[in-house]
């Protein structure tokens, strides 16, 4: 079965524009998270869906959202871009929320703003 | 405090030898997953192993098997007749029961694991 597909895989973008990143889980996964990875920060948590509910929520700045459609594809989108913001975006997918599932991730989002 | 620690920045082992990841891990939650990826230079994360905070058995994946000590809080990777293939970075990572109904994962820093001839 298809893995979890993120669109696009490359994005240039400039200082003070706005990004939208997309996300879809696998086939019957409804919860689907977003993490960003950066050399200095390392992963990081921003933020987790199920069932169209935003259930879980880093410490990241309001710029950052997102969003899960009827279908559990999910979308996020940053607004504002700081040129700290360019780092790799990865989404990854679960069966259910409990503790005993596993994520699956996408290939990522590197996105660079300059 | 680091919820997930993993000390060995980078590890280099000889091809077809063993390697352990070590990995230690902080929680109060009795209820919790541990998890360990692979991410090669091309960006994705890759599932290698599962470990539950209940489960009484070490988990094995193939060559990879995880060394579970409830009691120190480790879940160290061990890899084993390495391959070249191999050559990636190593995440150790821990998904807690949220109170929230939420979850997260909360991963380590890595470990930068090179295969060598």
């Amino acid at each position: 079965k298809a893995g979890v597909t993120q669109t696009p895989r490359y994005l240039i973008k400039t200082r003070g524009q706005q990004v939208t990143l997309s996300c879809s889980p696998i086939s019957g996964h409804r919860s689907v998270s977003w993490y960003q990875q950066t050399p200095g920060q390392g992963l990081q948590f921003l933020f987790e869906y199920f069932s169209e509910t935003q259930r879980n929520k880093g410490n990241f700045p309001g710029r950052f959202s997102g969003r899960q459609f009827s279908n559990s594809r999910s979308e996020m989108n940053v607004s504002t871009l700081e040129l700290g913001d360019s780092a790799l975006y990865l989404c990854a997918s679960s069966l259910e929320q409990g503790f005993a599932y596993g994520y699956t991730f996408g290939s990522g989002t590197r996105l660079t703003v300059v | 405090a680091q919820k997930i620690t993993q000390t060995q920045p980078g590890m280099f082992v000889q091809e077809k030898e063993a390697v352990t990841l070590d990995c230690t891990y902080d929680t109060s939650d009795p209820s919790y997953g541990l998890f360990w990826y692979k991410q090669p230079s091309s960006g994705e994360m890759i599932f290698l192993i599962y470990q539950g905070s209940y489960d009484q058995q070490n988990a094995t994946e193939g060559r990879y098997s995880l060394n579970f000590q409830k009691a120190r809080k480790s879940a160290n990777l061990v890899i084993s007749a390495s391959q070249l293939g191999d050559s990636a970075m190593y995440f150790c990572a821990m998904r807690e029961a949220d109170t929230g109904g939420g979850n997260k994962l909360t991963f380590g820093t890595g470990t930068q694991l090179k295969v060598e001839l």
